[in-house]
């Protein structure tokens, strides 16, 4: 099955500070979207980005579908961006719907 | 408010005793996702349902069992088989070319 890393693994930022983590992937996707796990385990769904570059306040996604890779971009970073950010894709290979989850981002925001 | 309901947020067992976590969902969605996450990881596929009376075993089925009787509910039973049952189960939600949605999980402890 499709294959997808993230990177860093691990990150600290200070408030304020802007960030960009990644994810990449191993074949074509139908879909890809992005999840913000908080410290008590609640899944949000961020985005749901393909393809192209969507932005929500101060969160914005790129996927760059045909180089296998997709962007998400933190700025003025909060202390309530705290937790973990997943990527998760749908290989054009996969059952409808079938996402594969990457191993995460996990963000610690400092005041 | 539409949304996926979970319950019970903690589950406790014996080994050895099956136990079923629910998972309802009042979106109108058509497919629905069982995940399991173990600390610092990412999430593994179960389970998932496209349509009612029909469902497919995922990456990590061995030990699960579900039902797909109603299209709002995709219970999961966890049974004596599964050999490391304790985890935190995410439920999931989605319809064709929308984002996924989860419910708040399950933690389930078997000693």
């Amino acid at each position: 099955g499709i294959q997808v890393e993230q990177s860093p693994p691990d990150l600290i930022l200070q408030e304020g500070a802007n960030s960009t983590l990644r994810c990449n992937f191993s074949d074509s996707v139908n879909n890809l979207q992005w999840f913000h796990q908080n410290p008590w385990g609640q899944l949000i769904n961020l985005f749901y980005i393909p393809s192209g570059t969507k932005q929500n306040g101060r969160l914005s996604a790129t996927t760059v579908a045909t180089e296998r890779y997709s962007l998400l971009y933190i700025s003025s970073s909060q202390t309530t961006d705290s937790g973990v950010y997943f990527c998760a894709v749908e290989g054009t290979t996969d059952s409808w719907g079938k996402l594969q989850f990457g191993a995460g981002t996990q963000v610690v925001v400092t005041p | 408010d539409g949304g996926i309901t979970q319950s019970p947020k903690y589950l406790f067992r014996k080994e050895g005793q099956n136990v079923t976590l629910s998972c309802e969902q009042n979106l109108n969605h058509d497919a629905m996702y069982w995940y399991r996450q173990d600390p610092g990881q990412g999430l593994r596929l179960i389970y998932y349902s496209q349509i009612v009376n029909d469902f497919q075993k995922g990456d990590i089925a061995e030990g699960y069992s579900v039902s797909r009787e109603k299209k709002e509910s995709f219970p999961l039973t966890v049974t004596s088989a599964q050999k490391n049952p304790t985890a935190f189960y995410l439920c999931a939600s989605t319809t064709g070319g929308s984002p996924l949605h989860f419910g708040n999980g399950t933690r389930l402890t078997v000693t």
